[in-house]
């Protein structure tokens, strides 16, 4: 089975834009999650999806927002982008049969 | 706000060397514990799931146990190899349901270190 996969894999953008990225998660998984991770403050809960709906959120503003697709492809907004959202953004998948989450690579965003 | 916290936050032995690292939780917020392994410039691995107290968990050289009451898991790399380098990290599920099993409260991770 092909992993989680991530795109792109590298962005660089400028304050005030928006960015849109990417998760395919593992074939037959439903549930998509979103963390972000940042030198100071670690691996962070942005917000999970199942069946196009979000199941959860975290302690982020609502300039971050996400969606998920019918098969299960889920996409993260970031608008009006602030030098503080440099960060690597992780998309994992899970199985609801099981609690493992598979991660992907991460998109690795700068914002300059 | 939920702290998972890590010690120690980095550690460096030697090949052949034992070793082992601690995460420790509120235990009136367990549900689960996850632990992963996160190599450099790879996806995070998933080790172990552990969900209930006094679980031993293992695979290979690595395994982990769990104590729920006191609000900790520890998790013992046997004979370290250069290639057990990485971030080892922990992750609570904090909140009952099955869609809450999507939302982990990661540790900052403790940094291993396997000199040859």
């Amino acid at each position: 089975k092909a992993g989680v996969t991530q795109t792109p894999r590298y962005l660089i953008k400028t304050r005030g834009q928006q960015v849109t990225l990417s998760c395919s998660p593992i074939s037959g998984h439903r549930s998509v999650s979103w963390y972000q991770q940042t030198p100071g403050q670690g691996l962070q809960f942005l917000f999970e999806y199942f069946s196009e709906t979000q199941r959860n959120k975290g302690n982020f503003p609502g300039r971050f927002s996400g969606r998920q697709f019918s098969n299960s492809r889920s996409e993260m907004n970031v608008s009006t982008l602030e030098l503080g959202d440099s960060a690597l953004y992780l998309c994992a998948s899970r199985d609801l049969s099981y609690n493992e989450q598979f991660f992907g690579p991460g998109t690795r965003l700068t914002v300059l | 706000i939920l702290n998972v916290e890590q010690s120690p936050q980095s550690l460096h032995v030697q090949e052949g060397d034992s070793t082992n690292f601690t995460c420790s939780f509120p235990s009136s917020n367990f549900y689960a514990l996850h632990w992963y392994r996160w190599e450099t410039a790879k996806s995070p691995e998933a080790l172990f799931v552990m969900t209930l107290n006094g679980d031993e968990k293992k695979k290979g050289r690595i395994s982990a146990t769990l104590n729920t009451k006191e609000g900790y898991s520890y998790l013992y790399i046997k004979g370290s190899q250069p290639e057990d380098s990485a971030t080892y990290l922990c992750a609570l599920v904090s909140e009952a349901g099955g869609t809450s099993y999507g939302k982990l409260t990661f540790g900052q991770g403790t940094i291993l270190t396997v000199h040859p």
